[in-house]
C-alpha cells in the first residue's frame, strides 16, 4: 500500500530563516505530488505541483520554492521566510494516469513564522 | 473557471441528528469529477468519496450517502445518525479533465466545520 510522509510535523522559524519541509511516498512510481497551503480561513490554496523529476510547475508567484531531486521526494523551500509563510502545508500524492484522479495527502507541517 | 462553493461555513448538530452538507460546483468541462475529503483535528486530509459526471447514481457507504445532481450542479453529502467523530471540517472538490490540458488540478471549496455534540 501507499503512504505518504511529511517532516518535519511542526515548526517554528523566525523571520528571514530558511525553509525545507520535505515529502516522500511510499509504495508507487512516478506520483504526480503536490504542495498546499492551508492558512488560518480553512482554504487550501496549492503552491506547486510536478509531474516527474525536476518538472515543478507553480501556481502561485511567491517567496517559496519546490524542487523534486527523485521520483518519490518532494521539497518545500524558502531563503528567507516571511510572516505570512506561517501556515499549514500538506503534501499530496496521485497516481499519473487516467484511471485516478483522487489526490491522497500527507499528515501536514504546521509551520508557525515569528 | 472552476468554482465549488460550500455555502455553510458551520454546522452544529446533537449526536444522532442527521445533517447534509452542501456543495455547488461550476465548470465548463464536459467531464469532470467531484471529492469530499474529511479534514479532522489532526490537519490530515481523509478522501472519502470520487464521483465522475457522466455518473448521477447516488452512493451509499454505511452511514455516509452522496447525492449527485448535474441539473442543479450540486454534490451533497449527508450523514445519517452522526456521531461526534464525524466532527471534522469536510471540503467538497472538483477535478476537470481538459482544464487547460491537464486533468490533475483540484478546486477547493473553503469547507464546512461540523461539530457534533453529545
Amino acid at each position: 500500500s501507499q503512504t505518504i510522509h511529511q517532516w518535519p510535523a511542526t515548526l517554528v522559524q523566525p523571520v528571514g530563516s530558511p525553509l525545507s519541509l520535505e515529502c516522500t511516498v511510499e509504495g508507487t512510481s512516478n506520483p504526480n505530488l503536490y504542495w498546499y497551503r492551508q492558512a488560518a480561513g480553512r482554504g487550501l490554496q496549492l503552491l506547486f505541483y510536478s509531474v516527474g523529476i525536476g518538472q515543478i510547475s507553480s501556481e502561485v508567484p511567491q517567496n517559496l520554492s519546490a524542487s523534486r531531486p527523485q521520483d518519490r521526494q518532494f521539497i518545500l523551500s524558502s531563503k528567507k521566510l516571511l510572516l505570512s509563510d506561517s501556515g499549514f502545508y500538506l503534501c499530496a500524492w496521485t497516481k499519473a494516469g487516467a484511471d485516478s484522479y483522487e489526490q491522497y495527502f500527507g499528515p501536514g507541517t504546521r509551520l508557525t513564522v515569528t | 473557471a472552476q468554482k465549488v462553493t460550500q455555502a455553510q461555513t458551520e454546522i452544529s448538530v446533537v449526536e444522532k441528528e442527521d445533517v447534509t452538507l452542501d456543495c455547488v460546483y461550476e465548470t465548463r468541462d464536459t467531464t469532470y469529477y467531484l471529492f469530499w475529503y474529511k479534514q479532522p483535528p489532526s490537519g490530515e486530509l481523509v478522501f472519502l468519496i470520487r464521483r465522475n459526471s457522466f455518473d448521477e447514481q447516488n452512493e451509499i457507504s454505511g452511514r455516509y450517502s452522496w447525492n449527485f445532481q448535474k441539473s442543479t450542479s450540486s454534490f451533497n453529502f449527508t450523514i445519517t445518525a452522526s456521531q461526534v467523530v464525524d466532527s471534522a471540517v469536510y471540503f467538497c472538490a472538483l477535478s476537470g479533465l481538459n482544464s487547460g490540458g491537464s486533468n490533475y488540478k483540484l478546486t477547493f471549496g473553503k469547507g464546512t466545520l461540523l461539530t457534533v455534540n453529545p
